[in-house]
């Protein structure tokens, strides 16, 4: 079946520094990747997406890359800002399933001043 | 302005009482969906739609009900038969030409 796992939270880092956040999937065919993300009591904003392998998304200074062989699709800053504290959800999409999002469990990440 | 409306923001139900989420979309979007959150998890797929006058059931949809009378609209009816609803419920849309969804901003259902 298709499943996305992502790494344990929360994740709490100093401002600038830097971020990773691990993401591995299991799925049939070629789905495309996303990452979404969620501030306190909002809903889902894309952050990133990327559609074949070696693709890289990138947004706002984050980028992740879809890797086949590895499937994973890690998420990473160079340089967090407070701003950044959310929770990050990564996400597939399986080929031919009417587009529907199959969500791993989310990472919640603070970042200190 | 273009987007995804969700109302209201906190509903509140007594035990028992069926209740409908509304969503609608001015974004001339195909597909919606609806999923349920809660604490500590992903979201979870309860129904969706990807035409007019037809939906499909996700992974969740035991004890709730939608209907897709228009492209803009896609409410969700928690009944009572569901176990355990409060949560935080959000609607997406997705249109025909890419697997990208958007979300509306969720409604939080508390049942008393």
């Amino acid at each position: 079946g298709n499943s996305v796992t992502q790494m344990e939270g929360p994740v709490t880092l100093s401002e600038e520094a830097f971020l990773t956040i691990n993401c591995t999937y299991t799925a049939t065919g070629y789905p495309s990747l996303f990452w979404y993300v969620q501030y306190p009591g909002e809903g889902l904003q894309l952050l990133l997406k990327a559609t074949k392998a070696d693709d890289k998304g990138s947004n706002k200074g984050f980028e992740a890359t879809y890797r086949k062989e590895t499937t994973s699709f890690h998420l990473e800053k160079g340089s967090v800002q407070v701003s950044d504290s959310a929770v990050y959800f990564c996400a597939l999409t399986p080929y031919n399933q009417g587009g529907k999002l199959i969500f791993g469990q989310g990472t919640e990440l603070s970042v200190k001043p | 302005d273009g987007g995804i409306t969700q109302s209201p923001k906190y509903l509140f139900r007594k035990e028992g009482q069926n209740v409908t989420l509304s969503c609608e979309q001015n974004l001339n979007h195909d597909a919606m969906y609806w999923y349920r959150q809660d604490p500590g998890q992903g979201l979870r797929l309860i129904y969706y739609s990807q035409i007019v006058n037809d939906f499909q059931k996700g992974d969740i949809a035991e004890g709730y009900s939608v209907s897709r009378e228009k492209k803009e609209s896609f409410p969700l009816t928690v009944t009572s038969a569901q176990k355990n609803p409060t949560a935080f419920y959000l609607c997406a849309s997705r249109p025909a030409d890419t697997d990208t969804q958007y979300f509306g901003p969720g409604t939080r259902l508390t049942v008393l």
